[in-house]
């Protein structure tokens, strides 16, 4: 078991369907990540929240909103993907940086399909 | 930009040592990061190296040459539980140190 949890661990949705990926860290970490994974591949940053603020988004579309309710809890809200979004969509946490890189801590992940 | 590059795939059988190598192009970064995948699962903090030299943890020693843009890890005793995937990552300079870019990875299979 990791220190960071990610619900749901599975999720089937339609393209035309609204639905949310959660993820709670209890770690006191105050910089938290969401990235896509697909198989065989390596992990891609799609955001990164600071403080609670979203400090980095690389260029994700749209229909992909994060959120930082707390310091402690990540979403991920999704709507009308495509196809090709199907994958698995991991949360980690690291402590802040001060000039020097952190290790991050990830979740399980949640495997998206998307029909 | 930036990018890692790895053996896509190794084989070794138990107890032996294993060397994954990473080369990289970028401009610049904070140090090489290490992390273990077990397949379906999350992948796993390792080793860390800021400056050049051989870091070492345990079973797990991790190598960087910035000179030569080149590290590796290396794993000793293998044991069949070290199959998995391993990435190197790079926080590249010029953007948050919280920012990650991943190596292509490379999946161990270790055999009896």
């Amino acid at each position: 078991d990791t220190e960071v949890t990610q619900t749901p661990k599975h999720l089937v949705m339609g393209m035309t369907n609204k639905k949310s990926l959660k993820c709670e860290q209890h770690m006191g970490h105050r910089a938290m990540y969401w990235y896509k994974q697909k198989a065989k591949k390596p992990p891609e940053l799609m955001f990164v929240y600071s403080y609670e603020k979203l400090s980095i988004n690389e260029s994700v579309p749209s229909r992909f909103s994060p959120e930082c309710p707390n310091s402690s809890l990540l979403n991920l809200h999704l709507h009308a993907l495509q196809p090709e979004d199907s994958a698995l969509y991991l949360c980690a946490s690291s402590q802040e940086p001060q000039g020097i890189e952190q290790p991050q801590h990830f979740g399980d992940g949640t495997r998206l399909s998307i029909l | 930009g930036q990018s890692l590059e790895q053996p896509s795939e190794v084989t070794a059988v138990e107890g032996a040592i294993v060397q994954i190598n990473c080369t990289y192009q970028t401009s610049g970064f904070y140090g090489l990061s290490w992390y273990q995948q077990h397949d379906g699962g999350a992948p796993t903090f390792l080793s860390y190296n800021a400056l050049d030299g051989l870091e070492e943890t345990g079973r797990f020693s991790s190598f960087l040459s910035r000179s030569d843009s080149y590290g590796y890890l290396l794993l000793q005793e293998l044991q069949m539980k070290d199959s998995a995937s391993y990435f190197c990552a790079v926080s590249p300079y010029g953007g948050a140190t919280n920012k990650l870019i991943f190596g292509t990875g490379t999946l161990l299979a270790v055999q009896p």
